[in-house]
């Protein structure tokens, strides 16, 4: 059981570049999320999926896409990436039955944009 | 929405004393107050989490109080050890809500000096 699964965990862009940040949950959770994690920041919504089939936009949206391509998988895409994304994505996970809920967390992605 | 605010952003304590810290929110309906733990380069996990029927909860040597009428909620660690050295998130959302509505506060450092 290997929980909520990142890929990659570190990656490195040039601006203007594009990548896809892919995450997949065994828990047969419902609702996905993206957050990033800044210095002093905490930890801010990007996108999430309260089910399978929908999307919809967090906190801090601009620059990003999702796609919830299945009930297991969820990623962010970044078409023109910028030194202002440098950061660490958190993908997560809840089983999606209620609001206050537990979120399982992935092991981050470290991006940085030149 | 809701707003959580952290104090402090940093906090050093000597191996065996106690920790504290305090976070306030702004919306009166907030009913869920879960508290994450970050440890260096992994990814935040729920440590302990309180609702607002209760006052108080306790796991050992970790607590987390609630004041309703004021809006604060603290977690506290006891006999601190240096495994409790990371970055604790305080967290908030109003009943009902979807769990996409979770609002962090910004973190707080321990550090634990053996």
């Amino acid at each position: 059981n290997a929980g909520v699964t990142q890929t990659p965990k570190f990656q490195v862009l040039k601006t203007g570049q594009s990548m896809t940040l892919q995450c997949a949950q065994d828990m047969n959770h419902n609702s996905m999320y993206w957050y990033r994690q800044d210095p002093g920041m905490g930890l801010r919504l990007i996108y999430y999926s309260a089910s399978e089939g929908t999307t919809d936009k967090g906190e801090v949206p601009n620059g990003y896409n999702v796609s919830r391509l299945n009930k297991r998988e969820f990623s962010l895409r970044l078409e023109s990436a910028a030194p202002s994304q440098t950061s660490v994505y958190f993908c997560a996970s809840s089983e999606g039955q209620g609001w206050d809920e537990k979120l399982f967390f992935g092991s981050g992605t470290q991006l940085s944009v030149l | 929405g809701e707003n959580v605010e952290q104090h402090p952003s940093t906090l050093s304590v000597q191996e065996g004393d106690s920790a504290v810290i305090k976070c306030t929110y702004s919306d009166s309906a907030s009913n869920y107050f879960p508290w994450y733990k970050q440890e260096l380069g992994k990814r935040p996990q729920l440590i302990i989490d309180i609702r607002s029927n209760v006052g108080e909860k306790k796991d050992q040597r970790i607590a987390v109080t609630l004041n309703k009428t004021a809006k604060h909620f603290s977690l506290h660690i006891t006999e601190t050890q240096p495994e409790d050295s990371a970055v604790y998130f305080c967290a908030a959302i109003p009943s009902g809500a979807g769990s996409y509505q979770l609002t962090f506060g910004k973190g707080t450092k321990l550090s634990v000096i053996p």
